[in-house]
């Protein structure tokens, strides 16, 4: 399995309340993806990286930063969380870009009362 | 906008039967078509297909693209209990760094 980790695994937040997720990996890939899964509408991207520092938006990022300090970090924020944000986390990494399979992390589940 | 379809949305069969699972997709400037497994975790990568018409095969899973007819299937032979999970399409879009999933097809192999 490739080197993914996401913290934390489940989170119980307030609406209104910052909360951070956390991707690391070991593989030292490029590129890295924050998506969220929600029941009939598969993983939507919300934003991705490619490279340190370098980040772009996908298509459901309104709520949503990111930033990349090193290579094997990408973390995600929710600046301030709301009900409708409620979902499941995954991060994926890509050793050359999207076109090749991406590798994905074991997703955090994140609700928000 | 970029589209990518699946169905069904669900498939219940029984152990041995084969499942054939469908893709269509409307995509700008399509480069390649990925299949991901999901059980009750992260997805896993199955298959990439960039040519028409080259079946890619792993076991009993094999999978079909047809770019001119917009879409792919993935068949699995022999089903097993195992093999129960949700099923994602991807398309990857050339120029952009996305994938575009669909909804993906849960399938469900009772013995």
């Amino acid at each position: 399995d490739a080197g993914i980790t996401q913290s934390p695994r489940h989170k119980v937040t307030e609406t209104g309340t910052p909360v951070t997720l956390r991707c690391h990996q070991t593989e030292n890939h490029r590129y890295m993806y924050w998506y969220r899964q929600d029941p009939g509408h598969g993983l939507r991207l919300i934003h991705y990286s490619y490279g340190v520092k370098d980040t772009d938006k996908g298509e459901v990022s309104d709520g949503y930063s990111v930033s990349r300090s090193k290579t094997e970090d990408f973390l995600l924020t929710l600046e301030s969380a709301t009900s409708s944000q409620t979902s499941v986390y995954f991060c994926a990494i890509s050793a050359t870009g999207s076109s090749y399979e991406q590798y994905f992390g074991p997703g955090t589940r994140l609700t928000v009362t | 906008e970029d589209k990518v379809v699946q169905s069904p949305l669900s498939l219940v069969v029984h152990e041995g039967d084969t499942v054939t699972l469908n893709c269509s997709y409307e995509v700008t400037n399509f480069r390649s078509l990925l299949w991901y497994k999901q059980e009750k975790k992260a997805p896993t990568f199955l298959f990439m297909l960039t040519s028409s018409g080259i079946e890619k095969k792993s076991g009993r899973l094999s999978s079909i693209l047809d770019k001119k007819e917009l879409f792919s299937i993935l068949n699995i032979t022999a089903t097993q209990t195992g093999d129960s999970a949700v099923y994602l399409c991807a398309v990857s879009i050339q120029g952009a760094q996305k994938l575009v999933f669909g909804q993906g097809t849960r399938l469900t192999i009772n013995p």
